[in-house]
């Protein structure tokens, strides 16, 4: 267990459908990053927050949007899904060190699929 | 454009033999340099680091080399276990620390054979 929760596991929806995928950092991080992972590609940054405020954005499309909540827990909402918006959704939290390697710690991810 | 290159899908290593994984950047402004590992239904977890004023890093059976002027990397599995079957993920940040997140390639699935 890794310590950072994600919900749900997997999910079934249909294209046009809206989804909420759920996070909660480790204990004590205050940095939450979501990222995408479609078949055979890489983890495709989509955004990090940092003690509730955005602190970057990557490949996010304008129909995703994201937040985290004073408790430090994050959403990521997805709508008007498509087809190609099936893939496997990763949470990951980090203390966000000054300076140094960020080391991110991964949920096991929520895997999405899109009918 | 892909920041971060491992250009083998897939690796096969004899068990007890050495695994070498590959990684090429192509962005000058990258600092760190981490390797996730990643087994199925699992996220990826992280293995080691080596940050861009090193060329060396060990931690146990794992190594990464740096060469900065190839823009290159590599992961040394010495020697390889069934265990180490699993994708490695190549990743790279700058030195925002905590204010950058991570650059990943597209991973390497690498397979022990017994």
């Amino acid at each position: 267990d890794s310590g950072v929760t994600q919900t749900p596991k997997h999910l079934i929806t249909a294209t046009g459908q809206r989804v909420t995928l759920r996070c909660s950092p480790r204990s004590g991080d205050l940095s939450v990053y979501w990222y995408q992972q479609s078949l055979d590609q890489g983890l495709q940054f989509l955004i990090q927050y940092y003690n509730g405020e955005e602190r970057a954005k990557g490949n996010i499309l304008e129909r995703f949007s994201a937040q985290q909540f004073p408790d430090l827990h994050s959403e990521l909402n997805l709508s008007s899904l498509e087809l190609g918006d099936s893939a496997l959704y990763f949470c990951a939290s980090s203390v966000a060190p000054v300076s140094g390697a960020n080391v991110l710690t991964f949920g096991a991810g929520s895997r999405l699929t899109v009918l | 454009d892909q920041q971060v290159k491992q250009n083998s899908p897939s690796l096969s290593v004899q068990e007890g033999r050495i695994s070498i994984l590959n990684c090429d950047y192509t962005n000058s402004m990258f600092d760190y340099f981490l390797w996730y590992k990643k087994y199925p239904a699992e996220g990826p977890t992280f293995l080691i680091s080596i940050s861009s004023i090193k060329d060396k890093n060990e931690d146990g059976r794992f190594t990464v080399f740096l060469n900065k002027s190839a823009k290159h990397l590599s992961l040394h599995i010495v020697p390889s276990q069934p265990g180490d079957s699993a994708v490695y993920f190549c990743a790279a940040s700058g030195s925002g620390g905590g204010a950058d997140g991570l650059t990943f390639g597209k991973g390497t699935h690498l397979i022990i054979q017994p």
